[in-house]
């Protein structure tokens, strides 16, 4: 399977714990997205990564979220001090990097904390 | 700022009828638009996209139709099937160097075997 892939695909923490989710982009793809999605809502855009360059930022993104992409491939997406409303999907995206391109979703990773 | 939204929250289609999803967009200037579908548990999957320099484009039994006059695009689904049961998203790439993309809230399609 070449598509983009993430690990865990689900992930039961209790609130004040850490986790880390992992992605692995569709290979030679240059950008990589990750989103948030709640029930009955469309994706929401948390950042993205140009090779290994963390160039945008949502809001929604707190200080205790942190990403990072540090060879340009695989990404990492931690959560600190986790709450209950960060129970969502974690989807990452990728995508080749020219122009308007589109981005292609992994299977997401489903945080629920308890 | 840019929105994209859906008509109608769900949509009841006979197994082998034709489905239309609906889409506005509030941003003139968009120039990229897609179509994801999502199942259930699972992330969302590319179906198709059109430019703007396109009102039609037509893929494996779906259509989609862009009217930059009114904002509009729909997706046309040929002869429904139930693994078509799923969430429809139309999204739009922002453009400005890199593509985040915004999502409406989806429409629910539910196919009646």
């Amino acid at each position: 399977d070449t598509g983009v892939s993430q690990d865990p695909r689900h992930k039961i923490t209790k609130r004040g714990q850490n986790v880390t989710f992992r992605c692995d982009p569709i290979s030679e793809h240059n950008r990589l997205y990750w989103y948030r999605q709640t029930l009955g809502q469309g994706p929401e855009f948390l950042t993205y990564f140009q090779n290994e360059a963390q160039l945008e930022k949502s809001r929604l993104l707190s200080d205790r979220f942190s990403a990072e992409r540090p060879k340009g491939s695989f990404s990492t997406l931690e959560i600190q001090r986790t709450e209950q409303g960060d129970s969502a999907m974690y989807l990452c995206a990728s995508s080749p990097g020219q122009g308007p391109d589109t981005q292609y979703f992994g299977p997401g990773t489903r945080l629920t904390v308890l | 700022g840019e929105s994209v939204g859906l008509h109608l929250p769900t949509l009841s289609v006979q197994e082998g009828d034709n489905s239309i999803i609906n889409c506005a967009y509030s941003n003139s200037a968009s120039d990229y638009f897609i179509w994801y579908k999502q199942e259930s548990g699972k992330g969302p999957q590319f179906i198709i996209d059109i430019r703007s320099n396109m009102d039609k484009r037509q893929g494996q039994r779906v259509t989609v139709l862009l009217n930059k006059t009114v904002k509009h695009l729909s997706l046309q689904i040929a002869a429904t099937q139930p693994g078509d049961s799923a969430v429809y998203f139309c999204a739009e790439p922002s453009y400005g160097g890199y593509q985040k993309v915004t999502f409406g809230t989806g429409t629910k399609l539910q196919v009646i075997p």
